[in-house]
Parts: structure tokens; sequence; C-alpha cells
């Protein structure tokens, strides 16, 4: 089955500085690639997703970017800001296995004021 | 849209009772999903139905766990008895199950279960 492997596990920024976090799956056939935030006490939420059949998708201070031959896709968030402290967590996703995604093990990101 | 209604929103229980987690997925959408979150193990998915049928339940740890879909918008996940290692945040999520393309997963606000 699909292994989805995401680093770092946390990662401290200063204020208005980029973030950037680093996903590899397995499964050649995923091709649906969601990234989740959560914060403390609440549900995960998607913030930006993209398919297999293009390169980069962009939502205004947020960026994926997905490598299929290397297998890796990555969250970049540029300007960051405090509000943007949480858990983020990526997935990858194929018809192969329906509608199951099959998640990163989590990034918490820390943005220092 | 309410989006994915969770209740009760916290669940404290002693060892061996039944507990009973509730799901009203987002109308219209057909897929419906149980995940559990410890720090230990993440975010485990536990079981999924498609038009009310269960699909892959191969994440349900054991027996002591159930899960029903007896209509398109409510879901009951089942633990009899509970155990202490039960202890965890029970999030439910649905999707609007696509044609070619796979699609989003919306999450509930989860129940935080602890078994004493």
């Amino acid at each position: 089955g699909e292994n989805v492997e995401q680093h770092p596990s946390t990662l401290s920024v200063q204020e208005g500085d980029s973030a950037v976090i680093k996903c590899t799956y397995s499964d050649s056939a995923s091709n649906y690639f969601p990234w989740y935030k959560q914060e403390l006490g609440k549900g995960p939420q998607l913030i930006i997703d993209i398919r297999s059949n293009v390169g980069e998708k962009k939502d205004q201070r947020i960026a994926v970017t997905l490598n299929k031959t290397a297998k890796h896709f990555s969250l970049h968030i540029t300007e960051t800001q405090p509000e943007d402290s949480a858990v983020y967590f990526c997935a990858a996703s194929s018809q192969n296995t329906g509608n199951q995604f099959y998640f990163g093990t989590g990034t918490s990101l820390t943005v220092i004021p | 849209d309410a989006g994915v209604i969770q209740s009760p929103r916290h669940e404290v229980t002693e060892m061996g009772q039944e507990v009973t987690l509730r799901c009203k997925p987002i109308s219209g959408h057909n897929s419906l999903f149980w995940y559990r979150q410890t720090m230990m193990r993440g975010l485990e998915l536990l079981i999924y139905f498609n038009n009310n049928v269960p699909i892959d339940d191969s994440g349900m740890p054991e027996d002591r766990f159930s899960a029903k879909m007896p209509n398109a918008s409510f879901s009951t996940l089942k633990i009899q008895p509970s155990e202490p290692r039960d202890s965890a945040v029970y999030f439910c999520a649905s999707s609007p199950r696509g044609g070619q393309g796979q699609e989003t997963q919306y999450f509930g606000p989860g129940t935080r279960l602890l078994v004493l």
C-alpha cells in the first residue's frame, strides 16, 4: 500500500520568514495530494491540494509543488504569521484505493513573533 | 453548510463501559470516514463507507469496535467494552465521491474520549 513520509516533524521560523514542509510517497498511482492544517483542539482543515496533472498550485501565501518523477510534494508558506502556527499534514490518495487518504505524520510549525 | 457534526465533543467514561460516537456528514456527501488520532500513532483510518456501505474496516483495532451507517446522514462508532488504551480523539470526515478524481475529505471537530 501507500506510504507517506513527512519532514520535518517540528519547524520553528521567525515571523515573516518562509516555511517549507516536504512529503514523499511510494505509490506511483497516487494522483491527489491534499494538505491539512490542524489547530489545537480542532479537526484538520484543508488548506490547499494538488492533482497529479499539475506541478504547482498557489493560493496567496501558500503554494504546493509536486514532482511525480521523484514522488515528492512540498508545502511552501511565505511571509509567515503567528496564526500559521499549527500542525500540518500531507496526504496522498489514488483511485486504486478508492477515496482513502494516506496521511503523513505531521509537522508542528511554530511562528515566532 | 454546518460542516461535519460530531457528538459528543468530549466523553469521559470508565473502563468496561460502552461508548457511542455520532457523526452527521455534510449533506450530499456520499463517503464517510472514521479516524482515530493519538500522539503515538498519528491519524489512523478506522473504517470508511461509500453510499452507506462499509468498504474497508481493516483499520478497526478489534472486535470491540463497530461502526454503522444506517442512512446517508448519520453514522455511529461504538466501542464495547471500552479500555484506557482507546483514549484518543476520534474524527469523522465526509467527502463527495467524484467520478474520476479523488475528492477532498472534510473533517468534523472530533470527539475527545478519555477512558479511565
